[in-house]
């Protein structure tokens, strides 16, 4: 069946960098696009961005760009979402979702099971 | 950007009633509105799609309509798992943004 696997919890100082993974099975990895979303305590969520597993082409949420990058490894099967510069109010859930690449607009149909990034010093 | 707006933001309802969740867009996304379900440590179940399609294995109790701006998502005889957070989504227009979540609890 379709599983989305996160890697764990982060703690990290102001100003670090975070990488976080996202391992996919059960599905063709590259028929998916892999889309970043992040939810702060207390927050609504929010779209950080894709990538195209298929040919690594990302688009990234304005708010985030030159802070976010998104890679992907298919021989594992895995997307990476690495935010740099952080700062405390990217105290968040991060999670992982798939949306089916049809050039149409499709839903977020699985989501990985989210992991705590904490910024702190 | 397209602004989601939900109401109410918390819903208190008794098991077997019907709970109905309100999602409005600030500009038309046609159809391409989703409903996720989300429960703490849990990752968000996809529950509608195309606002009124439910996703493989989503019971019949759970009915969404509405397209353009207004949005209704009805929970019919509500179930003990059914006390959640229910958010929408829009998936018309870049960047994909989300309502606030109606958290439906037990009343």
């Amino acid at each position: 069946q379709v599983q989305v696997v996160q890697s764990g919890a982060e703690v990290k100082k102001p100003g670090a960098s975070v990488k976080v993974s996202c391992k996919a099975s059960g599905y063709a990895f590259t028929g998916y696009y892999m889309h970043w979303v992040r939810q702060a305590p207390g927050q609504g969520l929010e779209w950080m961005g894709w990538i195209n597993p298929n040919t690594g082409g990302t688009h990234y949420a304005q708010k985030f760009q030159g802070r976010v990058t998104m890679t992907r490894d298919t021989s594992i099967s895995t997307a990476y979402m690495e935010l740099s510069r952080l700062r405390s109010d990217d105290t968040a859930v991060y999670s992982c979702a798939r949306e089916k690449l049809t050039g149409y607009y499709e839903p977020f149909d699985y989501w990985g099971q989210g992991t705590l990034v904490t910024v702190s010093s | 950007e397209i602004v989601m707006t939900q109401s109410p933001a918390t819903l208190s309802v008794s098991p077997g009633e019907r709970a109905t969740l309100s999602c409005r867009a600030s500009q038309s996304v046609s159809s391409n509105l989703a409903w996720y379900q989300q429960k703490p440590g849990q990752a968000p179940r996809l529950l509608i799609y195309g606002a009124s399609t439910r996703a493989t294995g989503v019971p019949a109790r759970f009915s969404g309509s509405g397209s353009g701006t207004e949005f209704t998502l009805t929970i019919y005889s509500l179930q003990s798992e059914d006390f959640a957070v229910y958010c929408c989504q829009q998936y018309n227009s870049w960047p994909r943004t989300f309502g606030q979540g109606t958290k439906v609890e037990i009343k």
